[in-house]
């Protein structure tokens, strides 16, 4: 199975920063990774879609990169919305795997 | 608008069967692959099993297989996950979604409790 390590599990940051979050795969995942926000009681929504693709109707704030095992989602201007919990998801091999969220808190 | 609702949740015993079933509406259905996702109680997220747009092939992950089978009627645009032989790891929310790049939808998800 491909492991997904996502860090880092807790982020607090200011409106206006730039922030990173980063995955690392166990193993080669061909940019097959996705990045999702979640609100407390909502289901997760798609932010990216295989690396770099942004999803329709996202910010454009909101941009990932990567290849191989390595992967960052990054906000370029972080706003008062953008709280919640990150996950990034391999879609490459089965089983399909999540990494284990980074919660983003707005200071 | 694309819809996914999920049904048939709810409190069962060890041991017990539950079905579930996500309605699907504001798309071709059976274009598209799906998935099933949950998520225990302040937990992160675990995919659990998919099925080919024709149903002709089935996903599973390894804690569920035997056990659970995703199956699906395009005719009717729903989505089902007969879950047998439940065990409290199972308590979770359950999660419809598509399977598909930019395609990505998910329903409001629907609580299982595996409790005696």
């Amino acid at each position: 199975d491909i492991q997904m390590t996502q860090s880092p599990s807790l982020l607090s940051a200011s409106v206006g920063d730039r922030v990173t979050i980063n995955c690392k795969a166990s193993q080669n995942i061909n940019k097959y990774l996705n990045w999702y926000q979640q609100k407390l009681g909502e289901a997760p929504k798609l932010l990216i879609y295989n690396t770099n693709n942004l999803q329709t109707g996202i910010p454009s704030r909101f941009s990932g990169s990567g290849s191989g095992t390595d992967y960052t989602l990054t906000i370029s201007s972080l706003q008062p919305e953008d709280f919640g919990t990150y996950f990034c998801f391999q879609h490459n091999s089965w089983p399909l795997t999540f990494g284990s969220g980074t919660k983003l808190e707005i200071k | 608008e694309v819809q996914l609702v999920e049904s048939g949740g709810g409190l069962v015993q060890p041991g017990r069967s539950l079905k579930l079933s996500c309605a699907a509406s504001g798309f071709t259905f059976s274009n598209y692959g799906m998935h099933w996702i949950r998520q225990a109680p302040t937990k992160g997220l675990e995919w659990v099993a998919s099925i080919s747009p024709s149903g002709g092939s089935t996903y599973y992950r390894d804690s569920v297989k035997g056990r659970f089978t995703i199956s699906r009627d395009n005719a009717k645009s729903t989505l089902y996950l007969q879950m047998d032989s439940l065990r409290s790891e199972d308590t979770a929310t359950y999660y419809c979604a598509t399977a598909g790049p930019g395609f990505d939808y998910w329903g409001q998800g629907v609580m299982v409790t595996v409790s005696s």
